[in-house]
């Protein structure tokens, strides 16, 4: 089946840093999300990005299919950022394979 | 438009005993997916369902497990017999289509 990478594992930032998470897959993908799961462990819609770029407010990403990855970047960062960072692949008539996640931890 | 719903939030079961985890998608999506996420793990896909389908049971346990979506009411996660190792959080997941929509999920604890 389709692996799923994310990198960096864990990330610890200052409050106002900027970041960029990276997730890789290894194959082609019709589908692919980005969530945030805080740290009481509900999961949040970021994007839905299979391809091109997408902003909304302090966050975007950028998928790039062809080269397979995708990229998220968070400006500006809050203490509220902090948590684990998903990133989910689907292919054509499969499941929904996740990353092991980013976990970002944002100092005050 | 009310999020994608699931009962109870938090479950305590004693090993041996049955518990039932549910779900109700948002309004509109017709599909339902369950996934289990154990401590600092990813979520892990267990079954796809349709209205009065099991489409993808590929992930589910074979045995003690078994999933459902009728054409009323929510879809129901069923674990028999439940042991230590069932602890997790139990996530679903509504879609009208391509993108998925999370709820908070169920956190069981067996004892």
């Amino acid at each position: 089946g389709i692996q799923v990478e994310q990198s960096p594992p864990d990330l610890i930032l200052q409050e106002g840093a900027n970041s960029t998470l990276r997730c890789n897959f290894s194959d082609s993908v019709n589908n692919l999300q980005w969530f945030h799961q805080n740290p009481w462990g509900q999961l949040i819609n970021l994007f839905y990005i299979p391809s091109g770029t997408k902003q909304n407010g302090r966050l975007s990403a950028t998928t790039v299919a062809t080269e397979r990855y995708s990229l998220l970047y968070i400006s500006s960062s809050q203490t509220t950022d902090s948590g684990v960072y998903f990133c989910a692949v689907e292919q054509y008539g499969q499941n929904f394979v996740f990353g092991p996640g980013t976990r970002l931890s944002v100092l005050p | 438009n009310a999020g994608v719903m699931q009962n109870p939030r938090h479950l305590v079961r004693r090993r041996g005993q049955e518990a039932r985890l549910r779900c109700s998608p948002m309004k509109g999506h017709s599909h339902v997916y369950w996934y289990r996420q154990l401590p600092e793990e990813g979520l892990k896909f267990m079954v796809y369902l349709q209205k009065e389908n099991i489409i993808d049971e590929s992930g589910m346990p074979k045995e003690r497990f078994s999933a459902e979506f009728p054409k009323e009411g929510p879809s129901i996660l069923r674990i028999q017999q439940v042991v230590r190792g069932d602890s997790a959080a139990y996530f679903c997941a509504s879609s009208p289509g391509a993108e998925q929509y999370f709820g908070p999920g169920t956190r069981l604890t067996v004892t």
